[in-house]
Parts: C-alpha cells; sequence; structure tokens
C-alpha cells in the first residue's frame, strides 16, 4: 500500500521560502488514480488545504495561499513537493503530504513533520 | 472560504451514541456528496473515517457512520469505546477553484 514521508527543514526564517518533499513508497507517482496534496496544521489548531497536483502537473491552491504555493512532482523520483514563499510565524505548522483520491477524500496521509518560522 | 462549523466539543459515556453536525453551504456541504472525516489522536496524522458522505475505508468499524442532509454533514460513532477519544474533522471539496474546506474540528471525550 501507499505511503508518504516528508523531509525538509524544521526551522525557516521569516521572509524566506519554506521547502518540503514527499516521498512516495509501495506504488507510483505517475498512477493516473490519484492527486497529491499538502495540508497544515497549526499547533493546537485545525486542518488547512494547502494544494494538489496530478503527475502530468496539474495543480490546485487553497486561495488564500495561492500567491506563496508552489506544488510540483518529480516522476523520476517517485517525489512531490512543496514550495511556501514569504513565511511567517503564521506559517509555523505540522505540515502533511497525503494521497488525494479525487476529488473527494485524503488517504493515506505522512506521519508530518513540523515546521518553525524563527529568526 | 469560509470554514465548516463544527461543535467544539461532544461527550458520551461508553456505549453510547454521538453524532457531531458539521454545517457549510450551498457551495460545499450542500453541492456535494464529497463530505469525509478524519480522527485525529493527539500527536498523530489524521486518519480517514468516513469518505463520499457515508462510506467507510476498509477497516474502519461499523460502529462509524456519516449521513448528510442539506447544508449539513453528520458522523455518528454508535457503542462509544475509550478509543473513539480523539478529534474529529469533516471536510467537504467545494468546486474546482477552491477545491476543500475543513470543518472547525472537534474533540470527542468518553467519559
Amino acid at each position: 500500500q501507499l505511503q508518504l514521508q516528508e523531509s525538509g527543514p524544521g526551522l525557516v526564517k521569516p521572509s524566506e521560502t519554506l521547502s518540503l518533499t514527499c516521498t512516495v513508497s509501495g506504488g507510483s507517482i505517475s498512477s493516473s488514480s490519484y492527486y497529491w496534496g499538502w495540508i497544515r496544521q497549526p499547533p493546537g489548531k485545525g486542518l488547512e488545504w494547502i494544494g494538489s497536483i496530478y503527475y502530468s502537473g496539474s495543480t490546485y491552491y487553497n486561495p488564500s495561499l495561492k500567491s506563496r504555493v508552489t506544488i510540483s512532482v518529480d516522476t523520476s523520483k517517485n517525489q512531490f513537493s512543496l514550495k511556501l514563499s514569504s513565511v511567517t510565524a503564521a506559517d509555523t505548522a505540522v505540515y502533511y503530504c497525503l494521497v488525494v483520491a479525487a476529488p473527494g477524500w485524503f488517504d493515506p496521509w505522512g506521519q508530518g513533520t513540523l515546521v518553525t518560522v524563527s529568526s | 472560504q469560509s470554514a465548516l462549523t463544527q461543535p467544539a466539543s461532544v461527550s458520551g459515556s461508553p456505549g453510547q451514541s454521538i453524532t457531531i453536525s458539521c454545517t457549510g453551504t450551498s457551495s460545499d456541504v450542500g453541492s456535494y456528496n464529497l463530505v469525509s472525516w478524519y480522527q485525529q489522536h493527539p500527536g498523530k496524522a489524521p486518519k480517514l473515517m468516513i469518505y463520499e458522505v457515508s462510506k467507510r475505508p476498509s477497516g474502519v468499524s461499523n460502529r462509524f457512520s456519516g449521513s448528510k442532509s442539506g447544508n449539513t454533514a453528520s458522523l455518528t460513532i454508535s457503542g462509544l469505546q475509550a478509543e473513539d477519544e480523539a478529534d474529529y474533522y469533516c471536510c467537504s471539496y467545494a468546486g474546482s477553484s477552491t477545491s476543500y474546506v475543513f470543518g472547525t474540528g472537534t474533540k470527542v471525550t468518553v467519559l
């Protein structure tokens, strides 16, 4: 079955770009059955959908983050990535990568990685 | 887009049934049969419990059931067990431009 693992820096300075990678195992990221997505959760708060990508490169972003978000896919490495620019303390959160059964639901999820924005 | 509205907390005794509501609008919950529910234990990733309003993934207990009426979806947990104590989030597809909106989350306490 599909398994996902996030990786990337746990600390990012304000105004810089947050970059995370999700490695997919147990299946191909080029599968036509799924989209691949990112969701975040600030400490003690709820879930927020960031965006999704299809292996062909088609993307869908949360309108509130769209100006700062880029999601890309690397089929050769079976990975997809998240970039969030001009970060502030409000972007401090656990970031999850996941499979999107599109349109519809999210399953499975990676374990999540905490990214703290601080100088 | 605004978050879907859930009660902050719901509690029940072991063996009882509880229901968590998830209220949206005609642009999300009311327009699509694409409501899903997630269970999250502290420090863990969310787990899919219900998809497409009322379908259960393989391995999820049949004590969990979902429904929808108008702009409000609901998750019912019957035969409440200690292991059900967790946070629960609903989520709805909201169209290609907005895509997905989550609920505010509900903390379930087993008394």
